[in-house]
């Protein structure tokens, strides 16, 4: 079936500018998550969806960062007034109810800000 | 904070040999232990899952978990260069739980 897709797959931005990065989870997953990762380092977690809310958002860097899910399904990451240190690849991830813990990712955005 | 710990490498295995990566966790009331391989320029892709304490088998990989000794690893038998790629480690806190702490990650390196 399916797998988690993410778009845009590249975006450029202007420092200062806003940008919205989208997921769309595998049907019937009800956890979502982003993460960031930069130039050879680890996943950083960002938000983790359960349904439509957030029990975790503790990994979001600052207050430009924010993040909507609607209908239990496609998630969108804002980012404002961009900095050249948002620059990475923003990966989403989304799992079944069970096995609890399985993650499957997107191919992710790189984001650059120039 | 729950931590998962890694060395990051890179390892270097022959082909056709055991690669053994491993991996200790500090919490000790972690339930779920996941095994992640990402190639370079790709996303984190599912290897394996284990629960129990043991050995967990699947075609060429092996996952072993010593909840005692807050230990998990990885081998893979028969090695391939196709089996190049950063590791991932992946650990939740109790069962039932989504969110995963994932560790920095081991760079194998398989050398025809």
């Amino acid at each position: 079936g399916a797998g988690v897709s993410q778009s845009p797959s590249n975006k450029v931005t202007e420092k200062g500018k806003d940008v919205e990065l989208r997921c769309d989870p595998i049907s019937g997953h009800t956890a979502l998550y982003w993460y960031r990762q930069s130039l050879g380092q680890g996943l950083e977690f960002l938000i983790y969806f359960q349904g439509n809310s957030a029990p975790d958002k503790s990994g979001l860097p600052s207050d430009r960062f924010s993040a909507e899910r609607t209908g239990g399904s496609v998630s969108t990451l804002t980012i404002q007034r961009t900095q050249q240190e948002d620059s990475a690849v923003y990966l989403c991830a989304s799992s079944p109810p069970r096995p609890a813990g399985t993650q499957y990712f997107g191919p992710g955005t790189r984001l650059t800000v120039l | 904070q729950k931590e998962v710990e890694q060395n990051s490498g890179p390892l270097s295995v022959p082909e056709g040999a055991i690669a053994s990566l491993n991996c200790t966790y500090s919490d000790r009331g972690s339930q779920s232990f996941f095994w992640y391989r990402q190639y370079s320029g790709k996303s984190p892709e599912l290897i394996m899952f284990i629960y129990s304490n043991g050995d967990k088998e699947d075609g060429r990989f092996t996952a072993q978990l010593n909840k005692a000794s807050q230990y998990v690893s990885l081998l893979i038998r028969d090695s391939q260069p196709s089996d190049s790629a950063t590791y991932l480690c992946a650990v939740n806190g109790y069962p039932g739980a989504q969110k995963l702490v994932f560790g920095q990650g081991t760079r194998l390196t398989i050398n025809p």
